[in-house]
């Protein structure tokens, strides 16, 4: 089972809507969790960094959210534009046994119609 | 100012054959990782360096391995080649060696193809 799941996997919407993406982590503990943008074949780009402590964070139309206590964090888009469509994905820092890695998810993958 | 660079951007490969993948990091960043990323996934854990010396390896085989340079540059080796080493390795650069909410800067990835 991954430690960081998405949903849903995919997601087409019409521009000018807004969407909300879903993020469940199990990881523990976890000194952050961000929101990447991946273009096909592209290096991920970060959108958003929270600590555990913060509950929302915004980036321009990008909005995420994160509830600690039950390991969840959203990621509000609002008046999508075509250039959004991309996969968007959740990555969670794990801190545990003295190393430092990130936990990705496996993405949600936006489509923005005309 | 130049972000992390990563080289090559494609490469072919024969099953068995060895394969070394490079990334330059941003300018003042000490630490890169390395990330391996099957098409339809999210990227994988392979390696991180900071200050030259390994700090965190993912669950790969001992066929994956990687170094960092004086400049902070680093490498990725990969040995006898499998069909499902084939993904868009990428790595990224931190300032700092933990990276505790620090920006993770991302190249673009070089695209493997083993065939």
């Amino acid at each position: 089972k991954n430690q960081v799941e998405q949903s849903p996997q995919s997601l087409i919407i019409l521009e000018g809507k807004n969407c909300t993406l879903q993020c469940n982590y199990t990881v523990s503990p976890f000194s952050n969790l961000r929101w990447y943008k991946q273009d096909t074949g592209r290096g991920p780009v970060s959108l958003t960094i929270m600590t555990f402590s913060e509950n929302t964070k915004s980036n321009g139309r990008y909005t995420a959210t994160l509830d600690a206590d039950t390991k969840q964090s959203s990621l509000h888009i609002t008046a999508s534009q075509l250039s959004d469509s991309a996969s968007y994905i959740c990555v969670v820092s794990d801190t545990t046994s003295g190393t430092y890695k990130y936990i990705f998810g496996t993405g949600t993958r936006l489509k923005v119609l005309a | 100012d130049a972000g992390v660079t990563q080289s090559p951007t494609h490469l072919i490969k024969t099953r068995g054959q060895q394969v070394t993948l490079r990334c330059s990091p941003i300018s003042g960043h000490k630490s890169v990782s390395w990330y391996q990323q099957v098409l339809g996934q999210g990227p994988q854990f392979i390696f991180q360096y900071y200050e030259k010396e390994e700090r965190g390896r993912g669950n790969f085989p001992d066929r994956f391995s990687a170094r960092q340079f004086p400049n902070y540059s680093s490498e990725l080796n990969v040995n006898a080649l499998l069909l499902g080493d084939s993904a868009l390795y990428l790595c990224a650069s931190t300032g700092r060696d933990r990276g505790l909410n620090t920006e993770a800067f991302f190249g673009q990835g070089t695209r493997l193809t083993v065939v």
